[in-house]
Protein backbone atom coordinates (compact mmCIF):
# COMPACT_ATOMS: atom_id res chain seq x y z
CA UNK A 1 0.00 0.00 0.00
CA UNK A 2 1.60 3.24 -0.79
CA UNK A 3 0.76 5.66 1.75
CA UNK A 4 1.60 9.11 -0.03
CA UNK A 5 0.11 9.77 -3.44
CA UNK A 6 1.47 12.59 -5.80
CA UNK A 7 -0.31 14.29 -8.75
CA UNK A 8 0.39 14.75 -11.08
CA UNK A 9 3.15 11.80 -12.13
CA UNK A 10 4.37 13.83 -15.11
CA UNK A 11 5.03 17.22 -15.62
CA UNK A 12 6.26 19.32 -18.48
CA UNK A 13 5.53 22.69 -18.86
CA UNK A 14 7.48 25.91 -20.65
CA UNK A 15 10.05 27.85 -19.06
CA UNK A 16 8.61 31.13 -16.67
CA UNK A 17 5.45 29.25 -15.47
CA UNK A 18 3.96 28.58 -12.32
CA UNK A 19 3.25 24.96 -11.21
CA UNK A 20 1.75 22.45 -7.81
CA UNK A 21 2.77 19.51 -7.25
CA UNK A 22 0.70 17.55 -4.55
CA UNK A 23 1.03 14.90 -1.96
CA UNK A 24 -1.70 13.48 -0.56
CA UNK A 25 -2.55 10.56 2.22
CA UNK A 26 -5.07 8.92 4.62
CA UNK A 27 -2.33 8.75 7.12
CA UNK A 28 -0.99 11.30 9.44
CA UNK A 29 2.83 12.08 9.57
CA UNK A 30 4.65 13.79 12.10
CA UNK A 31 7.44 15.23 9.53
CA UNK A 32 7.16 15.71 6.11
CA UNK A 33 9.98 16.22 3.66
CA UNK A 34 10.71 17.08 0.17
CA UNK A 35 13.46 16.16 -2.02
CA UNK A 36 14.73 16.77 -5.76
CA UNK A 37 16.12 14.43 -7.40
CA UNK A 38 17.98 14.51 -10.76
CA UNK A 39 18.90 11.56 -12.90
CA UNK A 40 21.59 9.66 -11.76
CA UNK A 41 21.66 11.12 -8.67
CA UNK A 42 20.80 10.88 -4.91
CA UNK A 43 18.15 13.39 -4.28
CA UNK A 44 18.32 16.37 -2.18
CA UNK A 45 16.43 17.49 0.47
CA UNK A 46 14.51 20.54 -0.19
CA UNK A 47 12.78 21.53 3.09
CA UNK A 48 11.39 19.80 5.87
CA UNK A 49 7.76 20.35 7.72
CA UNK A 50 6.73 19.57 10.89
CA UNK A 51 3.80 21.44 11.98
CA UNK A 52 0.19 21.55 10.95
CA UNK A 53 -0.46 24.48 8.47
CA UNK A 54 2.94 25.29 8.13
CA UNK A 55 4.48 26.93 4.88
CA UNK A 56 8.15 27.52 3.73
CA UNK A 57 9.61 29.37 1.45
CA UNK A 58 12.81 28.57 -0.55
CA UNK A 59 13.53 31.53 -3.33
CA UNK A 60 10.83 30.46 -5.96
CA UNK A 61 9.44 27.12 -4.04
CA UNK A 62 6.53 27.35 -1.41
CA UNK A 63 5.99 24.44 0.51
CA UNK A 64 2.89 23.63 2.89
CA UNK A 65 2.10 21.42 5.04
CA UNK A 66 -1.99 20.28 5.36
CA UNK A 67 -3.40 21.53 8.81
CA UNK A 68 -4.16 17.57 9.71
CA UNK A 69 -0.64 16.93 8.58
CA UNK A 70 -1.69 14.77 6.18
CA UNK A 71 -1.14 16.35 2.52
CA UNK A 72 1.85 18.90 1.14
CA UNK A 73 2.22 20.82 -1.48
CA UNK A 74 4.96 22.10 -3.52
CA UNK A 75 4.23 25.39 -5.60
CA UNK A 76 7.10 26.58 -7.98
CA UNK A 77 6.40 30.06 -9.00
CA UNK A 78 8.59 31.19 -12.69
CA UNK A 79 9.53 27.41 -13.45
CA UNK A 80 13.42 27.36 -14.98
CA UNK A 81 15.13 24.36 -16.52
CA UNK A 82 17.28 23.93 -13.91
CA UNK A 83 13.66 22.92 -11.95
CA UNK A 84 13.80 19.69 -13.86
CA UNK A 85 13.83 16.23 -12.08
CA UNK A 86 12.39 13.89 -10.01
CA UNK A 87 10.09 15.66 -6.78
CA UNK A 88 9.50 13.21 -4.15
CA UNK A 89 7.60 13.66 -0.83
CA UNK A 90 8.60 11.91 2.25
CA UNK A 91 7.36 11.51 5.65
CA UNK A 92 7.32 9.49 8.71
CA UNK A 93 4.68 8.64 10.47
CA UNK A 94 4.13 8.05 14.37
CA UNK A 95 4.74 4.87 14.00
CA UNK A 96 8.42 5.60 13.41
CA UNK A 97 7.72 4.45 9.89
CA UNK A 98 8.77 6.45 6.92
CA UNK A 99 7.53 6.20 3.07
CA UNK A 100 8.60 8.30 -0.14
CA UNK A 101 5.77 9.34 -2.46
CA UNK A 102 5.02 8.24 -5.75
CA UNK A 103 7.20 11.03 -7.29
CA UNK A 104 6.30 13.56 -10.02
CA UNK A 105 8.95 13.95 -12.51
CA UNK A 106 9.16 17.26 -13.90
CA UNK A 107 10.51 18.66 -17.17
CA UNK A 108 10.49 22.40 -17.88
CA UNK A 109 11.26 23.22 -21.60
CA UNK A 110 13.41 26.21 -22.04
CA UNK B 1 31.35 17.79 5.44
CA UNK B 2 27.41 17.31 4.68
CA UNK B 3 28.75 14.51 2.44
CA UNK B 4 27.51 10.95 1.50
CA UNK B 5 30.37 9.11 -0.72
CA UNK B 6 29.31 6.47 -2.23
CA UNK B 7 31.68 4.22 -4.44
CA UNK B 8 31.69 3.08 -6.73
CA UNK B 9 29.37 5.33 -9.19
CA UNK B 10 28.76 2.32 -12.08
CA UNK B 11 29.27 -1.19 -11.74
CA UNK B 12 28.43 -4.00 -14.10
CA UNK B 13 28.57 -7.50 -12.86
CA UNK B 14 27.40 -10.84 -13.74
CA UNK B 15 25.02 -13.47 -11.92
CA UNK B 16 28.60 -15.26 -10.65
CA UNK B 17 30.07 -12.21 -9.32
CA UNK B 18 30.49 -11.06 -5.97
CA UNK B 19 30.70 -7.00 -5.59
CA UNK B 20 31.02 -4.94 -2.91
CA UNK B 21 28.75 -1.22 -2.36
CA UNK B 22 30.30 1.09 -0.34
CA UNK B 23 29.13 4.13 1.44
CA UNK B 24 30.79 6.74 4.05
CA UNK B 25 29.60 9.91 6.35
CA UNK B 26 31.99 11.89 8.01
CA UNK B 27 28.74 13.95 9.62
CA UNK B 28 28.46 12.11 12.43
CA UNK B 29 25.45 10.33 12.29
CA UNK B 30 24.29 7.49 13.99
CA UNK B 31 21.94 5.49 11.15
CA UNK B 32 22.55 4.49 8.03
CA UNK B 33 20.45 3.37 5.48
CA UNK B 34 20.54 1.39 1.68
CA UNK B 35 17.70 1.68 -0.50
CA UNK B 36 17.10 0.58 -4.26
CA UNK B 37 15.32 2.82 -7.07
CA UNK B 38 14.34 1.96 -10.19
CA UNK B 39 13.37 4.39 -13.03
CA UNK B 40 11.59 7.05 -12.33
CA UNK B 41 10.86 5.18 -9.03
CA UNK B 42 10.66 6.35 -5.54
CA UNK B 43 13.62 4.73 -3.44
CA UNK B 44 12.08 1.34 -1.51
CA UNK B 45 14.00 1.05 1.78
CA UNK B 46 16.29 -2.20 2.02
CA UNK B 47 18.22 -1.89 5.30
CA UNK B 48 18.91 0.40 8.32
CA UNK B 49 21.49 0.65 10.25
CA UNK B 50 21.20 2.36 13.77
CA UNK B 51 24.47 2.85 16.48
CA UNK B 52 25.97 0.06 13.89
CA UNK B 53 23.65 -2.71 14.48
CA UNK B 54 20.87 -3.69 11.91
CA UNK B 55 17.64 -2.60 13.00
CA UNK B 56 15.65 -2.61 9.63
CA UNK B 57 15.37 -5.54 7.05
CA UNK B 58 12.80 -4.70 4.78
CA UNK B 59 12.50 -8.62 3.68
CA UNK B 60 15.67 -8.63 1.39
CA UNK B 61 16.43 -11.54 -0.47
CA UNK B 62 19.63 -13.42 1.03
CA UNK B 63 21.94 -12.23 -1.92
CA UNK B 64 22.20 -8.92 -0.10
CA UNK B 65 24.16 -8.91 2.59
CA UNK B 66 24.76 -5.44 4.20
CA UNK B 67 27.62 -4.84 6.52
CA UNK B 68 27.99 -1.71 8.82
CA UNK B 69 32.51 -1.91 10.07
CA UNK B 70 31.82 1.25 12.26
CA UNK B 71 30.08 4.47 11.85
CA UNK B 72 30.96 6.49 9.23
CA UNK B 73 31.02 3.13 6.79
CA UNK B 74 28.33 0.73 5.37
CA UNK B 75 28.69 -1.72 2.83
CA UNK B 76 26.40 -3.45 0.59
CA UNK B 77 28.17 -7.55 -0.70
CA UNK B 78 26.59 -9.01 -3.31
CA UNK B 79 26.47 -12.10 -4.67
CA UNK B 80 24.33 -14.20 -7.39
CA UNK B 81 22.11 -11.36 -8.43
CA UNK B 82 19.42 -11.62 -10.56
CA UNK B 83 19.09 -9.16 -13.71
CA UNK B 84 15.97 -7.68 -11.66
CA UNK B 85 18.05 -6.54 -9.43
CA UNK B 86 19.75 -3.86 -11.84
CA UNK B 87 19.11 -0.32 -10.19
CA UNK B 88 20.53 2.40 -8.45
CA UNK B 89 21.44 1.82 -4.70
CA UNK B 90 21.20 4.86 -2.58
CA UNK B 91 22.84 5.00 0.77
CA UNK B 92 21.68 7.68 3.02
CA UNK B 93 22.44 8.62 6.66
CA UNK B 94 20.86 10.58 9.54
CA UNK B 95 21.65 12.20 12.81
CA UNK B 96 19.77 10.13 14.98
CA UNK B 97 17.33 6.85 15.31
CA UNK B 98 14.09 7.41 13.97
CA UNK B 99 12.60 8.19 10.45
CA UNK B 100 11.80 11.80 12.07
CA UNK B 101 15.70 13.03 11.54
CA UNK B 102 16.57 14.01 7.93
CA UNK B 103 18.05 12.17 5.82
CA UNK B 104 21.35 12.99 3.40
CA UNK B 105 21.68 11.00 0.66
CA UNK B 106 24.98 9.89 -1.61
CA UNK B 107 24.79 10.22 -5.20
CA UNK B 108 24.16 6.75 -5.52
CA UNK B 109 25.73 3.39 -7.67
CA UNK B 110 24.39 2.40 -11.08
CA UNK B 111 24.37 -1.33 -11.16
CA UNK B 112 23.85 -3.96 -13.97
CA UNK B 113 23.20 -7.03 -13.79
CA UNK B 114 24.39 -9.11 -17.09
Amino acid sequence: TQLLEQSPQFLSIQEGENLTVYCNSSSVFSSLQWYRQEPGEGPVLLVTVVTGGEVKKLKRLTFQFGDARKDSSLHITAAQPGDTGLYLCAGANTGNQFYFGTGTSLTVIP
Amino acid sequence: DTEVTQTPKHLVMGMTNKKSLKCEQHMGHRAMYWYKQKAKKPPELMFVYSYEKLSINESVPSRFSPECPNSSLLNLHLHALQPEDSALYLCASSQGEGFFYEQYFGPGTRLTVT
